[in-house]
């Protein structure tokens, strides 16, 4: 059985930098194919992509937010790691992260972040 | 990227048929077999329901099915029920990038 779930502070203050860590189980990210994704979804709106890191380290980053994010996987310890800089309450939302083929999933059970002072 | 149009809302009464659209350009829709479509219902995560346009994972009703036509895809609920009560969303890949849909609400009438 393959679960996701995500962590980190669930407050953040403007102009913060935010780092979330998705730990997983029931799949390595050192095998061929594997890739692991975050998604957000500010309230009552739609899931906007964010980015996605491949088994080899592969990297892929939303064009319009790609100068804020980084992503980074951690194989032994079976985690990926998503860093935000620069956080504006526009970016309140629940961030999720997720399985990916061409496809997402299963999908964690998210982590509504707040951007306030 | 630019997010997939989808109606804001459908509704139907149960043991009817819906069809929400998911409309794209050449790049997107057009350009890959590579639609998904998700269901979420309130205060949950997305679930996964179609997957390349028209798969069903295993575990999800066959009364949901998948097309494509063009730029546009498209998700049918048969015989609708009171669970399916839910927002959809789609998500199509677009080269390096992945697009979502702008959701849809259906209401089970």
């Amino acid at each position: 059985q393959i679960t996701l779930k995500e962590s980190g502070p669930t407050l953040v203050k403007p102009t913060q930098t935010l780092t979330l860590t998705c730990t997983f189980s029931g799949f390595s990210l050192s095998t061929s194919g594997v890739s692991v994704g975050w998604i957000r979804q500010p309230p009552g709106k739609a899931p906007e992509w964010l980015a996605l890191i491949y088994w080899d380290d592969d990297k892929r980053y939303s064009p319009s937010l790609k100068n804020r994010l980084t992503i980074t996987k951690d194989t032994s310890k079976n985690q990926v790691v998503l860093t935000m800089t620069n956080m504006d309450p526009v970016d309140t939302a629940t961030y999720y992260c997720a399985q990916r083929e061409r496809w997402f999933d299963p999908w964690g059970q998210g982590i509504l972040v707040t951007v306030s002072s | 990227q630019s997010a997939l149009t989808q109606p804001a809302s459908v509704s139907g009464s149960p043991g009817q048929s819906i069809t929400i659209s998911c409309t794209g350009t050449s790049s997107d829709v057009g350009g890959y077999n590579y639609v998904s479509w998700y269901q979420q219902h309130p205060g949950k995560a997305p679930k996964l329901m179609i997957y390349d346009v028209s798969n069903r994972p295993s575990g999800v009703s066959n009364r949901f099915s998948g097309s494509w036509s063009g730029t546009t895809a498209s998700l049918t609920i048969s015989g609708l029920q009171t669970e399916d009560e839910a927002d959809y969303y789609c998500s199509s890949y677009i080269g390096s990038s992945i697009s979502f849909g702008t959701g849809t609400k259906v209401t089970v009438l």
